[in-house]
């Protein structure tokens, strides 16, 4: 079975601009939740998705935004890029149930200059 | 409000040693617990989860963690370091309060160094 993947795996931009992450869950999966990684503040919950509804946030500003696909894709953007949006962005995949284990990709280094 | 604890950002161990990595969670009811790896520039490996039943949980690559009630603890132990467990370990909880989520609240981390 094929793990989560994400897409691109480094992305380098510019203060400013917006930019769009998509994140492919493992097949049957319908959880996708979103994290940032950041020496300064760990890991860090972002949102979930389940059956291309939002239905947990985190406490991120609304630059942060999500959707997810009817395929359980699921894509993140951020708009109006700061310097410390740079960070790792992980992706994680979950069977509905009971508190399964979330599965994560490799994630996407997102580098603000 | 639920969080993890993990005593020690920095620990290291030589080749063959003991490696033990601490974890302590603060919930009001038995939470879900969870071990995940991440080695440089990679994602996040589960090691191992408690969720009911044998407090004793073996996972992979010889670790094992020990569900403490008692002690609110959860810490994760190998008998015989090995050089490819250097590495950055992260305790996690679920999320009990959130209703019907996946949400993992996570530790700070322990950066494990083995030398040789």
């Amino acid at each position: 079975k094929a793990g989560v993947t994400q897409t691109p795996r480094y992305l380098i931009k510019t203060r400013g601009q917006q930019v769009t992450l998509s994140c492919s869950p493992i097949s049957g999966h319908r959880s996708v939740s979103w994290y940032q990684q950041t020496p300064g503040q760990g890991l860090q919950f972002l949102f979930e998705y389940f059956s291309e509804t939002q239905r947990n946030k985190g406490n991120f500003p609304g630059r942060f935004s999500g959707r997810q696909f009817s395929n359980s894709r699921s894509e993140m953007n951020v708009s109006t890029l700061e310097l410390g949006d740079s960070a790792l962005y992980l992706c994680a995949s979950s069977l509905e149930g009971l508190k399964p284990e979330a599965f994560f990709g490799q994630g996407t280094r997102l580098t603000v200059v | 409000a639920q969080s993890v604890t993990q005593l020690g950002s920095h620990v290291s161990v030589s080749e063959g040693a003991l490696v033990l990595l601490r974890c302590n969670y603060s919930s009001s009811v038995p939470p879900y617990l969870f071990w995940y790896v991440q080695y440089p520039n990679q994602g996040l490996q589960l090691l191992l989860k408690y969720t009911t039943g044998a407090t004793l949980v073996k996972g992979i690559n010889g670790f094992e963690a020990e569900f403490k009630k008692s002690e609110t603890s959860f810490h994760l132990t190998k008998p015989s370091a090995h050089m490819s467990d250097a590495a950055e370990y992260f305790c996690a909880v679920s999320d009990i309060y959130g209703g019907a989520t996946n949400k993992l609240i996570f530790g700070t981390g322990t950066l494990l160094a083995v030398q040789p």
